[in-house]
């Protein structure tokens, strides 16, 4: 399978607790992206890698999300001190550079408690 | 801003009807992408087509036609002849311009055909 992974696919945690998750894109995009998605509603845009350099951030992700992508291949997404209102299914996507279609992995549903 | 809008939200269809969906969308930029993606039942987006904002021919694959109108910035969504396996939750987003491509998404629209 040569499509966008992502693990884990499914993580409940305790309120407080901090949690990582991973992705990996196509090997050949240079894009990766993450966005959050909640129940009804379309994904979000949170922030965007170009090769390993993070170009833009959505003033969604607050202080408590940190998101890498060391040496341009895999991404992680870190989220501290998680609330409630982080639950959300969080998909990575990659894509070619410019106006390509991005292609989605299959998400990490977060639960909080 | 850009923003895209499924007044749709639940559509219920028996199979082989056709069924239509709407998207309509907002945005300053001349230059702009369109995007439809489908999310079935397994969660994962499944991308349909992409359509740049200079071409408005429509487009047709198979039972999915599409029809994009500059005039009214709708970009909508055919399925002819509808099966089961088409139901699924289906999303119109719009590329931004410059660098990132970031795509903003509607809300999505759910689509059951029953058998």
């Amino acid at each position: 399978d040569t499509g966008v992974s992502q693990d884990p696919r499914h993580k409940i945690t305790k309120r407080g607790q901090n949690v990582t998750f991973r992705c990996d894109p196509i090997s050949e995009h240079n894009r990766l992206y993450w966005y959050r998605q909640t129940l009804g509603q379309g994904p979000e845009f949170l922030t965007y890698f170009q090769n390993e350099a993070q170009l833009e951030k959505s003033r969604l992700l607050s202080d408590r999300f940190s998101a890498e992508r060391p040496k341009g291949s895999f991404s992680t997404l870190e989220i501290q001190r998680t609330e409630q209102g982080d639950s959300a299914m969080y998909l990575c996507a990659s894509s070619l550079s410019g106006w390509n279609e991005q292609f989605f992995g299959p998400g990490t549903r977060l639960t909080v408690l | 801003a850009q923003k895209v809008t499924q007044a749709q939200t639940e559509i219920s269809v028996v199979e082989k009807e056709d069924v239509t969906l709407d998207c309509v969308y907002e945005t300053r930029d001349t230059t702009y992408y369109l995007f439809w993606y489908k999310q079935p039942p397994s969660g994962e987006l499944v991308f349909l087509i992409r359509r740049n904002s200079f071409d408005e021919q429509n487009e047709i694959s198979g039972r999915y036609s599409w029809n994009f109108q500059k005039s009214t910035s709708s970009f909508n969504f055919t399925i002819t002849a509808s099966q089961v396996v088409d139901s699924a939750v289906y999303f119109c987003a719009l590329g931004h311009t410059g660098a990132n491509s970031k795509l903003t998404f509607g809300k999505g629209i759910t689509l059951s055909v029953r058998p």
